[in-house]
């Protein structure tokens, strides 16, 4: 079972609209959850991270936690083509390192 | 804004040539990353390192892969006998306290292409 799972996509969204990008993870015992988003030949950069269950909200971008489902998402308000990238979920293990899913690659369209 | 640096930014190597990544953390960071990223593919952890000596490695970092902060300062990512499958994407990273606390600081990575 692969520990970070994300739906590789592309996922295609007109400019403006909402994007909604989901993750699942193994380990139970996970505590903290990160998004980052990385574009073509960089490195990743940070969006939010959260630790409890329920929602945070960073201007356009919101993540959501569901720790009995596994389930962390993030939500991208009004996208814009500059949001087009790849978005990798992150989880830490027990051990505290970061593990990735694939990502997902988002294409927001004028 | 502090950042995370990485020298080369690209490295061209022929297999069986010994290569050395160079990263400079951020100056009060405490814990040290390794990653790759092969292209096309997610990035994988290698190895932690904290307080001079490796901390947790992963089944990638095997004997070929060393790793050392030589002078406080620096933190390098030795690999002694590159393959073909060792191209990919090397990305640096380091934390003031351990990476489920907070952000990991990613440097810009140093790409590596064994021929």
């Amino acid at each position: 079972q692969k520990e970070v799972e994300q739906n590789s996509g592309p996922l295609s969204v007109p400019e403006g609209a909402i994007a909604s990008l989901n993750c699942t993870y193994s380990d139970r015992g996970s505590q903290s959850f990160f998004w980052y988003r990385q574009y073509s030949g960089k490195s990743p950069e940070l969006i939010m991270f959260i630790y409890s269950n329920g929602d945070k909200e960073d201007g356009r971008f919101t993540a959501q936690l569901n720790k009995a489902s596994q389930y962390v998402s993030l939500l991208i308000r009004d996208s814009q083509p500059s949001d087009s990238a790849t978005y990798l979920c992150a989880v830490t293990s027990n051990t505290g390192k970061l593990i990735f899913g694939q990502g997902t690659t988002l294409q927001v369209k004028p | 804004e502090p950042e995370v640096t990485q020298t080369p930014s690209h490295q061209v190597t022929q297999m069986g040539q010994e290569v050395i990544l160079r990263c400079v953390p951020i100056s009060n960071h405490l814990y040290f990353y390794w990653y790759r990223q092969i292209l096309g593919q997610k990035v994988e952890f290698l190895v932690s390192f904290y307080n001079n000596e490796i901390s947790e490695k992963s089944e990638i970092f095997d004997d070929q892969f060393s790793v050392e902060r030589p002078d406080g300062s620096n933190f390098t990512l030795k690999i002694r006998s590159t393959k073909l499958e060792d191209s990919a994407m090397y990305f640096c990273a380091s934390t003031l306290g351990r990476a489920n606390t907070g952000e990991l600081f990613f440097g810009e990575g140093s790409r590596l292409t064994v021929l």
